[in-house]
């Protein structure tokens, strides 16, 4: 069966530091995976897709990036983190066509200071 | 852009009681429509997936309907327990990713 992996589950960070979260999926081969933030009062809104190794497309323009060196692995970035980085990140994936059922990861909570 | 609206943002019923939560989108081109549910602090639970060309969908307690012209799709919760209580959230698919709602917290009283 499929199993979907992030880590850390939790994250202070100060401002201005740096941010990786990772994602892995098993289980599964060629997935299409996807990086949403979950903000306080608000709905999940989709940060970044890729349909494959190296290929990743950003829905929102910010001072995150993203990035997938392995076929089922996602990797969340910041070079300088802001404030309003703060909320619930969670990766997702799916298979066949990028519109096809998503499967959620548990998240990772951040905080920062 | 799509927008999803679900309505009401929060709900409280009395154990055993029938639940309707309510899922509106502006753009009726999607793929499917997907609910979900997400307990605090959790990731999210897939719960039901209805296709576009589909009507409805059910899993034991739980039946979703899907009116595509209309941009409107139900969740029906049957006899509600306390273990449902939880933030109910849809999605639908469409132009490669999922566009959500804001969720209906559900509280279900013993």
């Amino acid at each position: 069966s499929q199993t979907i992996h992030q880590w850390p589950a939790t994250l202070v960070q100060p401002v201005g530091s740096p941010l990786s979260l990772e994602c892995t999926v098993e289980g599964t081969s060629n997935p299409n995976l996807y990086w949403y933030r979950q903000a306080a009062g608000r709905g999940l809104q989709l940060l970044f897709y890729s349909v494959g190794i190296g290929q990743i497309s950003s829905e929102v323009p910010q001072n995150l990036s993203a990035s997938r060196p392995q076929d089922r692995q996602f990797i969340l970035s910041s070079k300088k983190l802001l404030l309003s980085d703060s909320g619930f990140y969670l990766c997702a994936w799916s298979v066949g066509s990028i519109d096809y059922e998503q499967y959620f990861g548990p998240g990772t909570r951040l905080t920062v200071t | 852009k799509q927008e999803v609206t679900q309505i009401p943002a929060a709900l409280s019923v009395p154990e055993g009681e029938n639940l309707v939560l309510n899922c509106s989108f502006t753009d009726s081109a999607i793929y499917n429509l997907q609910w979900f549910r997400q307990d605090p602090g959790k990731g999210l639970t897939s719960l039901l997936l209805i296709q576009s060309s589909q009507r409805e969908q059910t899993s034991g307690r739980l039946n979703a309907s899907l009116d595509k012209s209309s941009g409107r799709s139900t969740l029906y919760i049957a006899a509600s327990q306390p273990g449902d209580s939880a933030t109910y959230l849809c999605a639908v698919s469409g132009d490669y990713k999922l566009s959500f709602g804001a969720g209906t917290t559900v509280t279900v009283r013993a």
